[in-house]
């Protein structure tokens, strides 16, 4: 699976659109890009993932780069519920067979200021 | 959408007992699950992958006498920590791929915080 480099952390006042960058330059042209997150003491949650359109559903949006070496995930209107750590994760899809449990990366610490 | 269902959430036990943790699929098959653990301000870990029917599979410094797991049927695997120490308190986390919603078919349970006293 490709690498990741995210921000440790990063401050987002509530009620403003959050952005969270990924660089994931090693990217292969059939890895996708998944975004999860996890709020303090939770399992991580799906957001949202792509491949190279952007894509958007009721979470989030996720704008990928035409070169696919980098994608931002964007929260649109950030409340403090939105508070937890963010994991860019990039993998093929599954084709079966054999161990391929997610690999994270240390993501970045959200942090939503009232 | 897909669930998993992860318990208990929270056990203490003393040092030198053991303590086994469920993960259910609630809603869907499971062939392959996967268990986590998350020490405090890090990110998680892989430790092993649970094959329904077959021998798990151990990430490398996984001990697979100390952390055993057992995958019986297609919507349950189980992680039992043997003679559990302190240094294996930590947040336990289990999830399992719902093949039928590609490609992002990961849920996580919920989570297991041991502490072991």
């Amino acid at each position: 699976d490709a690498k990741t480099t995210q921000p440790p952390s990063m401050d987002c006042a509530e009620g403003r659109a959050a952005n969270l960058p990924c660089n994931h330059s090693t990217i292969s042209g059939n890895e996708y890009v998944y975004w999860y997150r996890q709020i303090h003491s939770q399992g991580p949650q799906y957001i949202i993932h792509g491949l190279k359109n952007n894509e958007t559903n009721e979470m989030a949006s996720l704008i990928i780069t035409e070169d696919r070496k980098s994608s931002t995930l964007i929260l649109p209107h950030a409340t403090l519920r939105d508070t937890a750590v963010y994991y860019c994760i990039v993998r093929g899809m599954y084709s079966g067979g054999g161990a391929d449990g997610l690999t994270f990366g240390k993501g970045t610490h959200l942090i939503i200021q009232p | 959408g897909a669930v998993v269902s992860q318990h208990p959430s929270r056990v203490i036990c003393k040092s030198g007992t053991s303590v086994k943790i469920e993960c259910r699929s609630l809603d869907f098959q499971a062939t392959t699950m996967f268990w986590y653990r998350q020490f405090p301000k890090q990110s998680l870990m892989l430790m092993a992958t649970s094959n329904e029917g077959s021998k798990a599979t151990y990430e490398q410094g996984v001990e697979k006498d100390k952390f055993l797991i057992n995958h019986a049927s297609l919507t349950l695997s189980t992680l039992t920590v043997t003679s559990a120490h302190p240094e294996d308190s930590s947040f336990y986390i289990c999830s399992a791929r719902d093949l039928q919603a590609l490609p992002y078919g990961y849920t996580f349970g919920s989570g297991t915080r041991l502490t072991v006293v």
